[in-house]
């Protein structure tokens, strides 16, 4: 059965700190690795990372993927009350025929203080 | 383009009672996706389509069922609410040939 297990399940900070958010996995086939952003609504798309190593960055969120270690991470730097949500990461599976089926973490919840 | 729609957005249900949750998307995607959320629990799948004539079921089937009624749309149905089934359902399609899924606004349902 694949796993998503993200840390911390909650954190707390002040405007302008950075913050960086884990995802560990356990999956049988890789093939992606997605991160996602939660405020009251709808997850919106945020990154997707397939090869290891490489960031993908945009503005002050950027995000790497370790496929030997089987982790991503997802850095927030200078922080803004904006940014308060539930960030959900997930693994794509290569088994099967079809793309898009995602095992989702449990979310880390950020909160962001003025 | 609205994307993904889900109707309604709020529901109260009583156990026994049957609803139908209703998602269309206008993105021209091939698969979509049913999912429920729970408190601490991420998004669980219930059931899928990965394209307009098939569906799956996902990690959490029992109690659901679904219909794709053609490639816009994609239903979910409780036939018999129970309290367990109190949680937000999220809509998701994707395009095929990548894992990025996109959602709908949810729906919030509470079974008393």
């Amino acid at each position: 059965e694949d796993k998503v297990v993200q840390s911390p399940l909650s954190l707390v900070v002040h405007e302008g700190d950075t913050v960086t958010l884990n995802c560990s996995y356990e999956v049988t086939n890789f093939r992606s690795l997605l991160w996602y952003k939660q405020e009251k609504k709808a997850p919106t798309f945020l990154f997707m990372l397939t090869s290891s190593g490489i960031e993908k960055k945009s503005g002050r969120l950027s995000s790497i993927l370790d496929k030997k270690e089987l982790f991503s991470i997802l850095n927030i730097t200078a922080t803004q009350t904006g940014d308060s949500a539930v960030y959900l990461c997930a693994v794509g599976n290569a088994g099967g025929t079809s793309y898009g089926k995602l095992t989702f973490g449990q979310g880390t919840i950020l909160t962001v203080h003025p | 383009n609205a994307g993904v729609t889900q109707t309604p957005k709020f529901q109260v249900l009583k156990t026994g009672q049957s609803m139908t949750l209703q998602c269309a998307q206008d993105m021209n995607h091939n698969s979509m996706y049913w999912y429920r959320q729970d408190p601490g629990m991420g998004l669980r799948l219930i059931y899928y389509s990965a394209s307009e004539g098939t569906t799956d079921k996902g990690e959490v089937p029992n109690g659901y069922n679904v219909s794709r009624l053609n490639k816009r749309e994609f239903s979910l149905r409780l036939e018999s609410a129970a309290p367990s089934q109190t949680s937000v359902y999220f809509c998701a399609s994707n395009i095929g040939g990548t894992d990025t899924q996109y959602f709908g606004p949810g729906t919030r349902l509470t079974v008393l």
